[in-house]
């Protein structure tokens, strides 16, 4: 595709679920960032993939949230037993590693 | 890490005036700095950057400065309308080693309301 994809664009979850985000990168891109952004709120750094290094997970507020990247392709995040805390729109951008990064148009997560 | 300031967090122009944003960075090895425009709802959209062997780059109404020195870098909008108005965020790269070479790390944000 032409841009950075993520699905689903909203999803509603009970507190205490599992959710799964995805992110399909720009074709080529070898590095991956998620984000999230509360409501009103800058982009909180989560996560850092880069080619073949181990990834940057300096910015997962619990052991609840976990990433993984399928070499330099789809990423997922993960969070485990959802709390109303969680509820944001989570981005996700890709880029070459000296080049311009793009963003998708973000997962709108609500916990009920 | 690097840490990125962004200032003002909020900022209200009359339709015609300029519109500046201000960062400042701390790793003086971060070399390439973009910035972004977010609108309501929608995923932040490059808007332009520059690298650190260029000291302004311009791009129609926009432009960036860079002082490597001072390790700060701002926004300029001139004859801005109101369909700037939105959240602006700068973002430095670290070009050094490690775990976070190439990590993109951002300001806190600005939104930019323009007056009719």
């Amino acid at each position: 595709g032409a841009g950075v994809s993520q699905s689903p664009s909203n999803k509603v979850t009970e507190k205490g679920k599992d959710v799964e985000l995805r992110c399909d990168p720009i074709s080529g891109h070898t590095a991956l960032y998620w984000y999230r952004q509360r409501l009103g709120q800058g982009l909180e750094f989560l996560i850092y993939f880069q080619g073949n290094s181990a990834p940057d997970k300096s910015g997962l507020p619990s052991d609840r949230f976990s990433a993984e990247r399928t070499g330099e392709s789809v990423s997922t995040l993960t969070i485990q037993r959802t709390q109303q805390e969680d509820s944001a729109v989570y981005l996700c951008a890709s880029s070459f590693v000296t080049a311009a990064a793009f963003f998708g148009q973000g997962t709108r997560l609500t916990v009920v | 890490g690097e840490n990125v300031e962004q200032h003002p967090s909020t900022l209200s122009v009359q339709e015609g005036d300029s519109a500046v944003i201000k960062c400042t960075y701390s790793d003086s090895a971060s070399n390439y700095f973009p910035w972004y425009k977010q609108e309501l709802g929608k995923g932040p959209q490059l808007i332009i950057d520059i690298r650190s062997n260029v000291g302004e780059k311009k791009d129609q109404r926009i432009a960036v400065t860079l002082n490597k020195t001072a390790k700060h870098f701002s926004l300029h909008i001139t004859e801005t309308q109101p369909e700037d108005s939105a959240v602006y965020f700068c973002a430095a790269r670290v070009a050094a080693g490690g775990t976070s070479y190439g990590k993109l790390t951002f300001g806190q944000g600005t939104i930019l309301t323009v007056h009719p």
